[in-house]
């Protein structure tokens, strides 16, 4: 099974409506985070949480909203989606210290 | 402020030829720097990972990066490429201490490989 899985994979919503991606990990992570791919942008980091009580805004947090249901699960909300939202969704863990993070298979997010 | 470039956006090389792909970085400390691929509908994975010590660190999949301080550079190479190497690659950096935990991502080089 993957360390880090995402659900859904694909999503198509219309505007206006909430949404939630989750992630999930197994690889014993106090750190998560979530970054949006755009061509050309590369990832760009919206949130990012070092335990459960530890929730930081990154680069882009505007529009999104995230929760911290326990050290494995980090959830990503979209309270009202906009076009510009449609992206593609990755979330990661790391170690403390490693610097390197380990990445999900992706959420592919298309907001009409 | 921490930034990352690759100048490449798309590279295209024969199958067996030599591939380098380009990144500099701007930070002021010691960096950490990484080298990430994505294939078609994958995650990111890592490839190689450059901390302290030697300069030209080896990864997985016959790749190598060299870091060069003077440059701040750290350029991925691999002497031949097959046509599975097809994907995107993203160089990122982290600050020295990995205390933070953030990655900045350079905006990705897409590789094609001819037959």
């Amino acid at each position: 099974d993957a360390d880090v899985t995402q659900t859904p994979r694909n999503r198509i919503t219309k505007t206006g409506k909430r949404i939630m991606l989750e992630c999930s990990q197994t690889k014993g992570h106090d750190r998560m985070y979530w970054y949006r791919q755009d061509p050309g942008l590369g990832l760009r980091l919206i949130y990012y949480s070092f335990d459960v009580k530890d929730i930081n805004k990154g680069e882009i947090s505007d529009g999104y909203s995230v929760s911290r249901q326990a050290q494995a699960k980090f959830s990503l909300s979209l309270e009202s989606a906009i076009p510009n939202q449609t992206a593609l969704y990755f979330c990661a863990t790391s170690d403390p210290g490693q610097g390197e993070q380990y990445f999900g298979p992706g959420t592919r997010l298309t907001v009409t | 402020a921490q930034s990352v470039t690759q100048p490449d956006i798309h590279i295209t090389v024969s199958e067996g030829a030599s591939l380098e792909l380009r990144c500099n970085y701007s930070y002021g400390a010691t960096p950490y720097l990484f080298w990430y691929v994505q294939s078609p509908g994958q995650g990111l994975q890592l490839l190689l990972k450059y901390f302290s010590g030697d300069t030209l660190v080896q990864g997985i999949k016959g790749f190598e990066a060299e870091f060069k301080r003077s440059q701040s550079s750290f350029n991925l190479r691999k002497p031949s490429v097959h046509w599975s190497d097809a994907a995107e690659y993203f160089c990122a950096v982290a600050d020295g201490s990995g205390n933070t935990g953030k990655l900045i991502f350079g905006q990705g080089t897409t590789l094609q490989v001819k037959p």
